[in-house]
């Protein structure tokens, strides 16, 4: 049973482009949440998805962020416009559901690096 | 609001030397998990463990141990007998749920240096 597959694990983007992050989660889960940790810092939240839901955005940049979990295929992290501040290694993590008794499994990460 | 803090930013100890992680925590919920990860060099995220709130018996697993204690919202690992390879940074973590959803929120990080 594969884990969470991030893609790619390294990413290099000139200010301007377009970043896109993409997530696979663990066979069975429909919830994703992705997680931002900025250089020397700990994991932030910026999202939390099921199927073709939003369910939280609340740690998400008002601006040039978004995220999608289509009903087919792996989730997306997009960050249009990218800026040196963007920076920073993503995880994400998927879980089979929500509860406090929630187990959530992560995947090794994307370092984006804007140059 | 909840809230984890790990107050030692960062941590030298010498091969063999025992070493205690602090963690301490602040929520409002009653029911909660704790967790603590480790982020080697490498850069991956490893669950080491998942303590609930209402299980406040230590825990130790080979040459980690957790102390949980609840009375000073406390939650924290111990490494014994440490090895060059423990060198990493560790994540104590706290869940939250509220409105339909669920996230972690992590400390900022114990930097563990081991040497030889």
């Amino acid at each position: 049973n594969a884990g969470v597959m991030q893609n790619p694990r390294h990413l290099v983007r000139r200010r301007g482009q377009e970043a896109r992050l993409r997530c696979s989660p663990m066979k069975g889960h429909s919830h994703v949440y992705w997680y931002r940790q900025l250089p020397e810092e700990g994991l932030k939240f910026m999202v939390y998805l099921q199927k073709e839901n939003i369910i939280d955005e609340s740690g998400m940049p008002k601006e040039r962020f978004s995220a999608e979990f289509p009903k087919e295929g792996p989730s997306i992290l997009r960050i249009q416009q990218v800026v040196r501040g963007d920076s920073a290694a993503y995880f994400c993590a998927s879980s089979p559901g929500v509860s406090m008794n929630t187990e959530a499994f992560f995947g090794q990460g994307t370092r984006l690096t804007v140059v | 609001a909840q809230k984890v803090t790990q107050a030692q930013t960062e941590i030298s100890v010498v091969e063999k030397e025992d070493v205690t992680l602090d963690c301490v925590y602040e929520t409002r919920d009653t029911t909660y998990y704790l967790f603590w990860y480790k982020q080697p060099p490498s850069g991956e995220l490893v669950f080491l463990i998942r303590r609930n709130s209402f299980d406040e018996q230590n825990e130790i697993s080979g040459r980690y141990s957790w102390n949980f204690q609840k009375s000073t919202s406390s939650f924290n690992f111990t490494i014994t007998a440490s090895q060059v390879v423990d060198s990493a940074v560790y994540f104590c973590a706290l869940s939250e749920i509220m409105d339909s959803s669920y996230k972690l929120i992590f400390g900022s990080g114990t930097r563990l240096l081991v040497r030889p």
